[in-house]
């Protein structure tokens, strides 16, 4: 299993560019999250998705979107990037969406700048 | 609301000693799970150790264990011989399990660092 991927791993990018932030995971997990890091703020939930088709809103959604098409895949897209968008952006995934007791299983990030 | 605390922004321990890790939570919902992570300078996140709100006892992994407080609503985690690869940032995470929700919440995490 190659777990949970993300790419790219490094982005730079200008100001009111769009993209988007790959994530796949191959374990057959039901939860996907995104999540950003800023130093002294931990991480904080974007968005989630608990089974294709359905995703929410986490801690700070704005200016990013989701979608979940297939249980394996759950993209980022930044829809007019800003300076304050530069972070860490990880992708996680879980087995189940109805029990407590799994963790989240990570991907190895996305640094990226916002010029 | 869903809320993870972590008050130590950052941690000195001599190695060979036992380190505590705070964390408080809070949450309304009687049925959840409490996570930590170590997050070392390379950047991956690597999952620890779990315990369960309905567990009777403090969970143990190797040298880690949590120090489960339910009426305190604290979650602390206990480094035991601490050694220098336990140098890292330490995160501390909540999922509710009957709110529906399904969210992880972390906390803004605590840097260790353990001396030669």
């Amino acid at each position: 299993n190659a777990g949970v991927t993300q790419t790219p791993k490094f982005q730079v990018l200008k100001t009111g560019q769009s993209m988007t932030l790959q994530c796949a995971q191959d374990m057959n997990h039901e939860y996907m999250s995104w999540y950003r890091q800023d130093p002294g703020m931990g991480l904080r939930l974007i968005h989630y998705s608990v089974g294709a088709g359905i995703t929410d809103q986490g801690e700070v959604p704005n200016g990013y979107n989701v979608s979940r098409s297939t249980t394996e895949d759950f993209p980022l897209r930044l829809l007019s990037a800003a300076p304050s968008q530069t972070s860490v952006y990880f992708c996680a995934s879980s087995l189940s969406t109805g029990l407590s007791s799994y963790e989240q299983y990570f991907g190895p990030g996305t640094r990226l700048t916002v010029t | 609301a869903q809320k993870i605390t972590q008050t130590q922004p950052g941690m000195f321990v001599q190695e060979k000693e036992a380190v505590t890790l705070d964390c408080t939570y809070d949450t309304s919902d009687p049925s959840y799970g409490l996570f930590w992570y170590k997050q070392p300078s390379s950047g991956e996140m690597i999952f620890l150790i779990y315990q369960g709100s309905y567990d009777q006892q403090n969970a143990t992994e190797g040298r880690y264990s949590l120090n489960f407080q339910k009426a305190r609503k604290s979650a602390n985690l206990v480094i035991s011989a601490s050694q220098l690869g336990d140098s890292a940032m330490y995160f501390c995470a909540m999922r509710e399990a009957t709110s529906g929700t399904y969210k992880y919440i972390f906390g803004t995490g605590t840097r260790l660092k353990v001396l030669a």
